[in-house]
């Protein structure tokens, strides 16, 4: 069964200081990951999609990683704002058409 | 403007008394999901559908139903709802077989007492 975490639960840091966000899963087969951003009493925004053959995906001050021999994606966040702050979720699919299984979340503050 | 909307948005109710969440999307998108999220369990997937009329279970399917009669809607059904399915709800949705970008609804928040 898939799990998959991320560590840490929260993080705090100053404004200007660059976001690293850690997922990690226990099954390396997975057909793609994505990344979101929930702000609190809201839903769900896509961030980024990684597809299994990809490293990399970039959008903005975003970068996200996939390293799928070692379960590991990270989310880069440069130069970061209090606007910044929410919970950041990431979330990997099996297989084409399978479900998506969430990680629990890293909540972030960027202090002004 | 491209979004998914859910109603209602909150929602109080007593044990036992039917109701339903809808679910509309105006992307034409084939593959619509439902999920649960609770502090601690993280989001969970109730339900969901790659077409009209095509629905499977996710990870929690007990104490729900859904339905897809219109590409567009995909209600959830709470027949007799308990307190256990006190959560945050969202809907979700998907270009073709779900493999692409999802996107959400802004959520429902139920508590049944």
């Amino acid at each position: 069964k898939q799990e998959v975490t991320q560590i840490p639960a929260a993080l705090s840091v100053p404004e200007g200081e660059n976001l690293v966000l850690n997922c990690s899963f226990t099954d390396s087969a997975i057909y793609n990951l994505q990344w979101f951003r929930q702000d609190p009493g809201k839903g769900l925004t896509s961030l980024l999609l990684i597809q299994s053959s990809q490293r990399e995906q970039t959008s903005g001050r975003l970068n996200a990683s996939l390293d799928k021999s070692s379960g590991r994606s990270t989310l880069y966040i440069a130069a970061s704002q209090p606007g910044d702050s929410a919970t950041y979720l990431c979330a990997v699919r099996k297989a084409a058409g399978n479900k998506l299984t969430f990680g629990g979340g890293t909540r972030v503050l960027v202090k002004p | 403007e491209a979004q998914v909307t859910q109603n209602p948005r909150y929602l109080i109710t007593v044990t036992g008394k039917k109701l339903t969440v809808t679910c509309s999307q105006n992307m034409n998108h084939e593959y619509m999901s439902w999920y649960r999220q609770d502090p601690g369990l993280g989001l969970r997937q109730i339900y969901y559908s790659m077409n009209v009329e095509v629905t499977d279970k996710g990870d929690v399917p007990e104490g729900y139903k859904v339905s897809r009669k219109e590409k567009r809607n995909f209600p959830l059904i709470l027949e007799s709802p308990s307190p256990n399915q006190t959560s945050l709800y969202f809907c979700a949705s998907a270009r073709g077989t779900g493999d692409n970008e999802q996107f959400f609804g802004p959520g429902t928040r139920l508590t049944v007492l």
